[in-house]
């Protein structure tokens, strides 16, 4: 099992370009999330999902886009890069909703210009 | 808004001594776990405790709850120089659960 997947690892953007972060996972959950994680304030919640076609949103939704087609795959788009969104994106995913144990990919390194 | 606050945000200790690190959080929780993370990796899950326990342990680990206080800590016993990492609290509220994170504690053991 691969567990959760994200790709890409790192990306330098500019400031205004929009791109997608992938995150598929392979152990059949329900519940997948997406955090961004910055020095000083922990993790904080983007947009989840808790089945194919439902999502929502988290703590700090602004500026990100999801979709959940098939409830393997639930990828996080960055409409119009800021230099606000330079951090690193963890993609998890839980067997037991929301609260349950989250399994996390490595991560996306994200810079903007 | 943080749910969860983690003290001390930095801990260095020698092997073999124990460390302790501490949660605290705001609104009542259905359950609260704990995560570490090693550099440049992601995050992985040690260990979940429900709002009804009040203490659990997991090899070297023990967590405790206090739902009064609303507080909990991790004790990590005889600790390794491989247990440096981040360690991070996550709650899970009862109202419209899902997981909120603190913003860690970082342990460096020295060997």
């Amino acid at each position: 099992n691969a567990g959760v997947t994200q790709t890409p690892k790192f990306q330098v953007l500019k400031t205004g370009q929009s791109m997608t972060l992938q995150c598929a996972q392979d152990m059949n959950h329900e519940y997948m999330s997406w955090y961004r994680q910055d020095p000083g304030m922990g993790l904080r919640l983007i947009h989840y999902s808790v089945g194919a076609g439902i999502t929502d949103q988290g703590e700090v939704p602004n500026g990100y886009n999801v979709s959940r087609s098939t409830t393997e795959d639930f990828p996080l788009r960055l409409l119009s890069a800021a230099p606000s969104q330079t951090s690193v994106y963890f993609c998890a995913s839980s067997r037991d909703r929301a609260t349950g144990e989250l399994f996390f990919g490595e991560g996306s390194r994200l810079t903007v210009l | 808004s943080q749910q969860g606050e983690e003290d001390p945000q930095a801990l260095s200790i020698q092997e073999g001594e124990n460390a302790t690190m501490n949660c605290s959080y705001k609104t009542s929780i259905n359950n609260l776990q704990w995560y570490r993370q090693n550099s440049g990796r992601g995050l992985v899950h040690l260990i979940l405790i429900r709002s009804n326990e009040r203490e659990k342990h997991s090899g070297r680990l023990r967590v405790t709850l206090d739902t009064s206080k609303k507080s909990s800590s991790l004790l990590i016993t005889a600790s390794r120089a491989a247990d440096t990492a981040s360690y991070f609290c996550a709650t899970a509220r009862s109202q419209g659960g899902k997981l909120i994170f603190g913003q860690g504690t970082e342990l460096s053991v020295k060997p």
